[in-house]
């Protein structure tokens, strides 16, 4: 069966620090994975999404970016946060083809 | 610009009582709708539509899509506590020229409360 994995958790991070969060994907092969954010009180926003190897897509102009170094791991990273880059990250994939994806346990990003 | 708008945004009942869930979209490259559970945190996949009429049941939870009017409803009856969550709607869009990549967008969610 297929798993995705995010970390950590939650995270406090000062502003101007970096960022990475990692996610991957276990049981499947060559999946679309996407990066999304929830604003507090919001629907969940697509940041970015990746179809391959170091093919990523931006849905939204951010401070933050992604990379896909491996088939089944995305990162997402910042060189200096802002207190608007606060929220909870959410990593999901789907199989090609597919019409729903599947989400990680998210991580809760404060930024002080 | 593709949206999803859910209605209302929040809802308090008690315990026992049934509540709708709306869900109405206007996307291009439509090709499913799908409602979420979320309790805090990752969202927890309840049901996907495709077509239009044919009820999705699921115990106490219920939903139904109508592509000619562009929406879907979400029902709960007999509510419990552990009901009380923010739900999802989304819906599925594949990008332009793509027959097998496609994204998710989603409603901004309705946050129920259910007292005992």
């Amino acid at each position: 069966s297929q798993t995705i994995h995010q970390w950590p958790a939650t995270l406090v991070q000062p502003v101007g620090s970096p960022l990475s969060l990692e996610c991957t994907v276990e049981g499947t092969s060559n999946p679309n994975l996407y990066w999304y954010r929830q604003a507090a009180g919001r629907g969940l926003q697509l940041l970015f999404y990746s179809v391959g190897i170091g093919q990523i897509s931006s849905e939204v102009p951010q401070n933050l970016s992604a990379s896909r170094p491996q088939d089944r791991q995305f990162i997402l990273s910042s060189k200096k946060l802002l207190l608007s880059d606060s929220g909870f990250y959410l990593c999901a994939w789907s199989r090609r083809g597919a019409t729903e994806a599947f989400f990680g346990q998210g991580t809760r990003l404060t930024v002080v | 610009e593709d949206k999803v708008v859910q209605s209302p945004l929040s809802l308090v009942v008690h315990e026992g009582d049934t509540v709708t869930l709306n869900c109405s979209y206007e996307v291009t490259n439509f090709r499913s709708l799908l409602w979420y559970k979320q309790e805090k945190k990752a969202p927890t996949f309840l049901f996907m539509l495709t077509s239009s009429g044919i009820e999705k049941k699921s115990g106490r939870l219920s939903s139904i899509l109508d592509k000619k009017e562009l929406f879907s409803i979400l029902n709960i009856t007999a509510t419990q506590t552990g009901d009380s969550a923010v739900y999802l709607c989304a819906v599925w869009v594949y990008f332009t020229g793509s027959s097998n990549t496609g994204k998710l967008i989603f409603g901004q969610g309705t946050t129920l409360q259910v007292k005992p």
